[in-house]
């Protein structure tokens, strides 16, 4: 089956600093990524849509400055979160879609736990 | 509302129990996927439907597009069955569910 990596898993940083989060397919190729977050206790909430090649397509709400989306080839995009602060400690998770196939075969990604101190 | 609602929010059950979950929503899609969501956080897709049954070892999803309603029950329910259960629609965007969390009880 198709495998959605992220690294790293879990990471924890000081208010004020950057932190990027890597997202790969693994054995496909993903024309469009999403980035989503989760707060505890709360269901997924997508933040945005990256096409390779392409500027990201943010949700209502999600500032693009400070969440830096870039699928600069069809199996990573990243999630740069600039000068994190504590109200940002989330749970991020990303999934992409397969290539051709499906448009609606999505796969996700194990999550990575933001903790911003 | 919540464009996506699913039922119940909380479900116990022993360990050989047949569940059902359910989902409604309100909006146009293309397609539904029923997740699974364990307690680490990782993310399985179980499902994806735009129409009629599929069925996956013990797992069986349905989804009935008029009515905009999709069930995903669960046969000989097991302890490693516990995690949350999320349906998700795809319509313009992707839309979730606030969640369903399965404990199963040995």
């Amino acid at each position: 089956g198709a495998v959605v990596s992220q690294h790293p898993s879990w990471v924890i940083c000081k208010s004020g600093t950057s932190v990027k989060i890597e997202c790969r397919s693994l054995d496909f190729q993903a024309t469009t990524m999403f980035w989503y977050r989760q707060f505890p206790k709360q269901s997924l909430m997508l933040m945005a849509t990256s096409n390779e090649g392409s500027k990201a397509t943010y949700e209502q709400g999600v500032e693009k400055d400070k969440f830096l989306i870039n699928h600069a080839s069809l199996t990573l995009s990243t999630l740069t979160v600039t000068s994190a602060h504590p109200e940002d400690s989330s749970f991020y998770i990303c999934s992409a879609i397969r290539a051709p196939g499906p448009y609606n075969e999505q796969f996700f990604g194990p999550g990575t736990r933001l903790t911003v101190l | 509302k919540n464009e996506v609602e699913q039922s119940p929010q909380n479900l116990t059950a022993q360990e050989g129990e047949f569940i059902t979950i359910n989902c409604s929503y309100s909006v146009g899609i293309s397609a539904l996927h029923w997740l699974q969501q364990h307690p680490g956080g990782g993310i399985v897709s179980l499902f994806m439907l735009s129409s009629g049954k599929k069925k996956h070892g013990r797992l069986i999803a349905t989804i009935n597009i008029q009515e905009k309603h999709s069930s995903l029950h669960i046969t000989a329910s097991h302890p490693r069955d516990s995690a949350v259960y999320i349906c998700a629609v795809r319509a313009s965007d992707m839309r979730f569910g606030a969640g369903t969390r399965l404990t199963v009880k040995p």
